[in-house]
């Protein structure tokens, strides 16, 4: 299974700019890069997916450097309501449809 | 449409006893997945299938079983329940493969004495 690493935690204030870095180095051709937010007693919710390059929605960016070993989601001007866990996610296609949640990083924005 | 619903919400149960969370979604997804999360921690799969009929074993299979008679219901099984399956068990689907969405449903937290 590919395997990711990011950071446990991390402080933010409102309206600064977050980027959480994932590091996955054994990710495979096919695989893409999902970023999943949680929220106290609720289940993951979908952010932002990519394959390389840049990727923005409207809540966040994701930006893949060409060897791909590597992901930042960018969460512009965050508010409190950010305050959540952010997992990365690797789907790892030699391992059919297993997706693997590492610990996550746990972001706290304060006012 | 009301996405991936769980019940029930809470649960406690005592160590030998059995129960089955149910799990359903009405997305018309092919894909289902079992999640657990214990505290503080990341999220594991438990099974996982690829539609009616199919199912598969994920990274912590042990204690539990699954069935998948129709499209929408995913139940999961717990015999003879352990202390260490106190968690909070996450039920979510998806249209396609690993790389897809996936939409969870609101958790049920189960303890175990």
């Amino acid at each position: 299974l590919a395997k990711t690493t990011q950071p446990i935690s991390m402080d933010s204030y409102e309206g600064q700019e977050v980027n959480i870095t994932c590091s996955h180095n054994n990710i495979a051709t096919n695989d893409y890069i999902t970023w999943y937010q949680q929220f106290p007693s609720q289940g993951p919710r979908f952010i932002i997916q990519g394959y390389k390059t840049k990727v923005t929605n409207e809540v966040a960016s994701l930006f893949i450097p060409a060897d791909r070993k590597s992901s930042t989601l960018s969460l512009p001007r965050v508010s409190l309501s950010d305050t959540a866990v952010y997992y990365c996610l690797v789907g790892d296609s030699r391992a059919g449809n297993m997706l693997t949640f590492g610990g996550g990083t746990r972001l706290m924005v304060k006012p | 449409n009301a996405g991936v619903t769980q019940t029930p919400k809470f649960r406690i149960l005592k160590i030998g006893q059995s129960m089955t969370l149910q799990c359903t979604q009405d997305m018309n997804h092919n894909y289902m997945y079992w999640y657990r999360q214990d505290p503080g921690m990341g999220l594991k799969l438990i099974y996982y299938s690829v539609g009616a009929g199919i199912t598969d074993k994920g990274e912590v299979p042990n204690g539990y079983n699954v069935s998948r008679s129709t499209t929408e219901d995913f139940p999961l099984r717990l015999e003879l329940a352990a202390p260490s399956q106190t968690s909070v068990y996450f039920c979510a689907s998806s249209t396609g493969t690993g790389w897809s969405e996936q939409f969870f449903g609101p958790g049920t937290r189960l303890t175990v004495l």
